[in-house]
């Protein structure tokens, strides 16, 4: 595709259910992120993947948050036992490379999470 | 601990008139960028500068980056209520791959 899919658009889940959010980066961006943005406020960092080296998981908040990346394709974020502090929207992003000072991140649209 | 201070956080104004967004921090950022983001929709980039004292235009836009790149701003001349929306300045440190936001700056512009 043309840009950054995310699925699905909206979710609305129960307090401890697990969930799974999907990005489709652009085809030939190594790199690929995900980030949390709560109502109102800015982007919070969670996770980074660039190529075939371990990801960086240093904004995951807690082990509840996990993210999976099959190459330099698709990406899943995997949130267990869910939390009403879980409720925002997941952004995923990619770009060429990670880390380039130049090197833009496209955004996808979104998931936005509502835990009941 | 926010690294990247936006100010203000609301701005509401008339078509035509002029504004500043502002975005500090205590620590060096090796570039800064400007999303704009509208409801429903990721943020889009506007521009990255990366030169201490750099100074981008983009049409009615403004950007620069401090000149020891630990802060920037950016100057809309003339809005309109197309520019209103959610801006957001964020920081890369080399080969850190992640961006650092700052909370953003709400926009809006009435006719």
């Amino acid at each position: 595709g043309a840009g950054v899919s995310q699925s699905p658009s909206n979710k609305v889940t129960e307090k401890g259910k697990d969930v799974e959010l999907r990005c489709d980066p652009i085809s030939g961006h190594t790199a690929l992120y995900w980030y949390r943005q709560r109502l109102g406020q800015g982007l919070e960092f969670l996770i980074y993947f660039q190529g075939n080296s371990a990801p960086d998981k240093s904004g995951l908040p807690s082990d509840r948050f996990s993210a999976e990346r099959t190459g330099e394709s698709v990406s899943t974020l995997t949130i267990q036992r869910t939390q009403q502090e879980d409720s925002a929207v997941y952004l995923c992003a990619s770009s060429f490379v990670a880390g380039a000072a130049r090197n833009t991140q496209y955004f996808g649209p979104g998931t936005r999470l509502t835990v009941l | 601990t926010q690294l990247l201070e936006q100010s203000p956080q609301f701005l509401s104004i008339q078509e035509g008139e002029n504004l500043t967004v502002y975005c500090n921090s205590s620590s060096v950022f090796s570039s800064l960028q400007w999303y704009r983001q509208e409801p429903g929709e990721g943020p889009v980039l506007l521009v990255t500068v990366v030169t201490g004292g750099e100074v981008k235009k983009l049409k009615r836009l403004t950007f620069q980056f401090g000149d020891a790149r630990k802060d920037s701003s950016l100057h809309i001349t003339a809005a309109q209520p197309g520019d209103t929306g959610l801006y957001l300045c964020a920081g890369g440190r080399g080969s850190q791959g992640n961006l650092i936001f700052g909370k953003g700056t709400k926009l809006s512009v009435k006719p």
